[in-house]
């Protein structure tokens, strides 16, 4: 079985720029999640999906970044204009729905922000 | 509010067992897990345990589990360099919404 998969795996950028990461999670599963980790602050939750549909996206930091889930394999995380205070790793993670069910993590993007 | 606590570092020697520690705060939780990130990679989950569960063991992994102090514990035993690792506590708050604890590396000395 395939895990979740993101792409790319690593991104360094100037600010300003667009940022697009992409993940595909487990198939099946139907709940999906936008982490990011950082020394300071940790693993803060950004967005989570059910169903395609955002059902809390409380984390996210401001309005220069946007999720989509168009459909049940696909889901992207935008940063637009980037700063270097969104340097980070990005985890995607996803899951079936029930009580015992856990997450399962992809391998992160590593981004950079110059 | 919620919260998880872990000690940031834990070092033993090769061959010994190595105990990481986690309190939580939220008496309601039904499951609480460990995940392992080795460098550059995502969190893997190790194992989990339900509330009304005492202790769990999964070949070198035991888990223990104190509800009335709010304390978990993951033991793993003849600790070997493959072990090291940060790994991660976290609590179940909601249908979906994980609580994180900051994390501890296991630092793994010859």
């Amino acid at each position: 079985d395939a895990g979740v998969i993101q792409s790319p795996r690593h991104e360094v950028t100037e600010m300003g720029q667009e940022v697009t990461l992409r993940c595909k999670p487990i198939s099946g599963h139907n709940s999906l999640f936008w982490y990011r980790q950082t020394m300071m602050r940790g693993l803060e939750l950004l967005i989570y999906f059910n169903n395609n549909v955002p059902i809390d996206d409380s984390g996210m930091p401001e309005d220069r970044f946007s999720a989509k889930m168009p459909n049940a394999s696909f889901s992207t995380l935008k940063i637009q204009p980037s700063e270097p205070r969104d340097s980070a790793v990005y985890f995607c993670a996803s899951r079936k729905d029930g009580r015992n069910q856990p997450q399962h993590f992809g391998d992160g993007t590593r981004l950079s922000i110059l | 509010g919620e919260d998880v606590e872990q000690s940031l570092f834990l070092s033993v020697r090769e061959g010994d067992s190595s105990v990481i520690n986690c309190t939580y705060t939220d008496s309601s939780s039904t499951y609480l897990y460990w995940y392992k990130q080795e460098p550059g990679a995502g969190l893997q989950l190790l194992t989990y345990i339900f509330s009304n569960m005492d202790m769990k063991q999964d070949q070198r992994l035991t888990v223990l589990l104190n509800k009335k102090d709010k304390h978990l514990s993951l033991r793993i035993a003849d600790t070997q360099t493959g072990d090291s690792a940060i790994y991660f506590c976290a609590e179940s708050q909601s249908n979906y919404q994980l609580i994180w604890g900051a994390g501890t590396k296991l630092i793994i000395k010859p």
